[in-house]
């Protein structure tokens, strides 16, 4: 799977729009973008995915370059309870279901 | 819904004694995977099972290390001796297997502490 490259720390003011940048440039046409978040002491959380359209759900948004070469996931109004380590993962469709590779990811810190 | 439900939330005990970490997926997926987090390794894949089949155990770190899945809604994962580099946090997580892009949906884990 190709590796993907993020900033170690961001920080937020709670209220405004966190942008949460991904690199991913060896991505394969066949790789998704999921993007995972852990809030201390709890499981990884899902939060989206995405192929090459840009996806909304209830939590955020994915911004996927045209080239997919890197993606950026958006918290429209961040809240204190946001702050946590945020991954971004890309995964082969329909490859093995193993393939989940957690990097470092970047640690969000939201302020008031 | 209930999500994947983890016991021990926490365990502590010495080296050379059997854990037995223990995981209910959520009702309905297929697929269940074992995860260890560590401060030095960060998040890594142990083993994933699929229609209760173990399919890749690669990343058991050794012999010591087993994991069954007697059916759908139960696993478990055996240390056994267990040694005090096993400390870690253990995350169990399902997955719908329905084209391979569904999510896994995270436990919120085993503090394991072995002395």
């Amino acid at each position: 799977d190709a590796k993907t490259t993020q900033p170690t720390s961001m920080d937020c003011a709670e209220g405004r729009a966190a942008n949460l940048p991904c690199n991913h440039s060896t991505i394969s046409g066949n790789e998704y973008v999921y993007w995972y978040r852990q809030i201390h002491s709890q499981g990884p959380q899902y939060i989206i995915h995405g192929l090459k359209n840009n996806e909304t759900n209830e939590m955020a948004s994915l911004i996927i370059t045209e080239d997919r070469k890197s993606s950026t996931l958006i918290l429209p109004h961040a809240t204190l309870r946001d702050t946590a380590v945020y991954y971004c993962i890309v995964r082969v469709y329909g490859g093995s279901q193993g393939n989940l590779i957690f990097g470092k990811g970047t640690k969000l810190s939201v302020k008031p | 819904d209930a999500g994947v439900i983890q016991s021990p939330r926490h365990e502590v005990t010495e080296m050379g004694q059997e854990v037995t970490l223990r995981c209910k997926p959520i009702s309905g997926h297929n697929s269940l995977f074992w995860y260890r987090q560590t401060m030095m390794r960060g998040l890594e894949l142990l083993i994933y099972f699929n229609n209760n089949v173990p399919i890749d155990d690669s990343g058991m770190p050794e012999d010591r290390f087993s994991a069954k899945m007697p059916n759908a809604s139960f696993s478990t994962l055996k240390i056994q001796p267990s040694e005090p580099r096993d400390s870690a946090v253990y995350f169990c997580a399902s997955s719908h297997d329905r084209g391979g892009n569904q999510p896994q949906h995270f436990g919120d884990g085993t503090r394991l502490s072995i002395l």
